[in-house]
């Protein structure tokens, strides 16, 4: 099956700072890859997606970029807030079917 | 245009008792996905339901529970004979078909065994 693995667990950066977060997955067939923000005691909100046929996608400070050869997709936050503290999660699916998550990265943008 | 709904948002049961999760989908999905997350950790796939139909339960234990999507009504992840293991928080989304495959989650029920 699909596994997903997710760096770095925990990431400190100062406001204004950039923030990646990498994640690999297993199974070259995933063709879909959300990538989701769960403050404290929250839901799971859906920040930006992209899928196999594209290799970049951008939503103001937030960027996703996707290399299918390497079986890797990279969130990149710039200009980081305080509110953009949270734990971040990746996912690869396979057309719309099980989804596996990353073990989820707590990024802190300290002020 | 209501979210996913989920109720109870908290749920107490004592060891070996049952305990029924309900989600409602966002109005026009057909297909919900049920997920657990113990505390700080990650989410786990449990079971994939278009109406009427179970598609993928790879990620369900085998014994005590269950899940189903009738043709009308909220989608029932039901657990049966609550252990103390199963305390989680129990997520549910759903997506709109699978071309529009975006999930959107719920607010989760918070289960907790005695």
């Amino acid at each position: 099956g699909e596994n997903v693995e997710q760096h770095p667990s925990t990431l400190s950066v100062q406001e204004g700072d950039s923030a990646v977060i990498k994640c690999t997955y297993s199974d070259s067939a995933s063709n879909y890859f959300p990538w989701y923000k769960q403050e404290l005691g929250k839901r799971p909100q859906l920040i930006i997606d992209i899928r196999s046929n594209v290799g970049e996608k951008k939503d103001q400070r937030i960027a996703v970029t996707l290399n299918k050869t390497a079986k890797h997709f990279s969130l990149h936050i710039t200009e980081t807030q305080p509110e953009d503290s949270a734990v971040y999660f990746c996912a690869a699916i396979f057309n719309a079917g099980k989804s596996t998550f990353g073990d989820g990265t707590t990024l802190t943008v300290k002020p | 245009n209501a979210g996913v709904m989920q109720n109870p948002r908290h749920l107490v049961r004592r060891r070996g008792q049952e305990a029924r999760l309900r989600c409602s989908p966002m109005k026009g999905h057909s297909h919900v996905y049920w997920y657990r997350q113990l505390p700080e950790e990650g989410l786990k796939f449990m079971v994939y339901l278009q109406k009427e139909n179970i598609i993928d339960e790879s990620g369900m234990p085998k014994e005590r529970f269950s899940a189903e999507f009738p043709k009308e009504g909220p989608s029932i992840l039901r657990i049966q004979q609550v252990v103390r293991g199963d305390s989680a928080a129990y997520f549910c989304a759903s997506s709109l078909d699978r071309v529009k495959n975006e999930q959107f989650f719920g607010p989760g029920t918070r289960l907790t065994v005695l």
